[in-house]
């Protein structure tokens, strides 16, 4: 079955810390991967995403994420921690192929940075 | 650019009743999408629509909820009779389709459904 997992529920940072939200994903083939955010009563919004090329891809508000495929991760990374970035990270898969597109969600993490 | 709109904000209900979500995707948006997220879990994905046709329901409870996009513009999802665990924020999203993967789903800013 296709599934992406977070493994952590929260993640705890001081403000100017490096971050990391690990996620993890079982898809078949070469899936395309997502990071989207979500602050309190809000939508979501997407960050930044993986189709092919460098493992390294950049998106918003300064966050990262690395792809490595042969531990079928998505970790998603930024260097120095704002309190701002405090809100609900989720990591998604895109199954490729076939005549749809959709989005597999993770549980999300919750991301506390403190000043 | 005007986003994804939806209503109503939030919708209290007892159990059994019946209730409708109604969602605007940002224009040009070929593609709709209906999402439940539950407390504490992921959104999970109900519905997509192409234009106004159905690409994807296996995940749509089909005895209770049902969700059109007649003009191949706006939708509602209703639910009825509603079930204390369809307690859930109804997210709405849209996105291009280009025939290929993109990736970018807009998102509204959800429905808060509390079942009593």
């Amino acid at each position: 079955a296709q599934s992406v997992a977070q493994p952590e529920d929260q993640v705890n940072v001081a403000e100017g810390n490096p971050l990391t939200v690990k996620c993890t994903y079982s898809v078949s083939g070469n899936p395309y991967l997502f990071w989207y955010v979500q602050y309190p009563n809000r939508g979501l919004q997407f960050l930044l995403k993986y189709i092919t090329g460098d493992n390294l891809v950049k998106g918003s508000y300064g966050f990262e994420a690395e792809f490595n495929k042969s531990q079928t991760s998505f970790h998603l990374k930024k260097p120095s921690a704002l309190v701002s970035d405090s809100a609900l990270y989720f990591c998604a898969v895109s199954p490729t192929g076939g005549s749809s597109y959709k989005l597999i969600f993770g549980s999300g993490t919750r991301l506390l940075v403190r000043p | 650019e005007a986003g994804v709109a939806q209503s109503p904000r939030y919708k209290i209900i007892e159990k059994r009743q019946s209730v409708a979500f109604w969602c605007n995707p940002i224009s040009g948006h070929a593609t709709l999408y209906w999402y439940q997220q539950i407390l504490g879990q992921g959104p999970k994905l109900l519905i997509q629509f192409q234009n106004n046709g159905v690409v994807d329901d296996s995940q749509l409870p089909k005895d209770r909820f049902s969700a059109e996009r007649l003009k191949g513009v706006d939708s509602t999802l209703k639910i009825q009779p509603a079930k204390l665990e369809d307690s859930a924020v109804y997210l709405c999203a849209s996105s291009f389709w280009t025939g290929a993967n993109t990736g970018e789903l807009f998102f509204g800013e959800g429905s808060r459904l509390t079942v009593l």
